[in-house]
């Protein structure tokens, strides 16, 4: 098993462009999520999935949209992306109960918006 | 909202001292979860604890979890190089999510 896939590793915009980051699993885990790590602010959870079709806001979803057509994906939309939005993101799955079971992390996708 | 305090925010230890970050809710949890991250890497999970008082062990590293669940320990026994990364707990949210501490980032020196 590949786990938690994410492309791309790293990533320069520019102000004001769109991009997708991609999450990919291959555990068949229900609940998916993304988080973003700046520094000294721990891990905030952006926005998440319970299941195929089923999407919700994290802490801190504004300028981030996201969709579940398969169990496998979960990519993250960048509509207009803003230097504020400079991070490191990571996607994380685990089996039904999110919070109760182990979340699998991938390896991250650095971001940097100009 | 519900929050997790994890102090201390940094810690600086000689490789053989012990190391010690703890965590503290503002309400009730349900469980804690403990994870580390190396330098560059990714979080990884390292245990979960779920009863009041709980107390578990892997090798080096002893987890507890208060007896009102409500805060938690980590304690790293004669520290290693090996252990350099940051700690983080998390704790169950209102909406069922994992809320997790700042993290405590931990270096060695040899």
């Amino acid at each position: 098993n590949a786990g938690v896939t994410q492309t791309p590793k790293f990533q320069v915009l520019k102000t004001g462009q769109s991009m997708t980051l991609q999450c990919a699993q291959d555990m068949n885990h229900e609940y998916m999520s993304w988080y973003r790590q700046d520094p000294g602010m721990g891990l905030r959870l952006i926005h998440y999935s319970v299941g195929a079709g089923i999407t919700d806001q994290g802490e801190v979803p504004n300028g981030y949209n996201v969709s579940r057509s398969t169990t496998e994906d979960f990519p993250l939309r960048l509509l207009s992306a803003a230097p504020s939005q400079t991070s490191v993101y990571f996607c994380a799955s685990s089996y039904t109960g999110g919070a109760y079971q182990t979340q699998y992390f991938g390896p991250g996708t650095r971001l940097l918006v100009l | 909202g519900q929050q997790v305090m994890q102090i201390p925010q940094y810690q600086h230890v000689q490789e053989g001292e012990d190391f010690t970050t703890y965590c503290n809710s503002s309400t009730t949890l349900s469980n804690i979860q403990w994870y580390k991250q190396r330098p560059g890497g990714h979080p990884v999970f390292l245990i979960q604890l779920v009863k009041s008082g709980e107390v578990k062990k892997q090798k080096r590293l002893t987890f507890q979890f208060g007896e009102a669940k409500k805060n938690s320990s980590l304690h790293i026994t004669a520290t290693q190089t090996t252990d350099v990364g940051t700690y983080f707990c998390a704790g169950r949210g209102s909406q069922g999510n994992l809320i997790f501490g700042k993290g405590t980032k931990l270096s060695v020196k040899p």
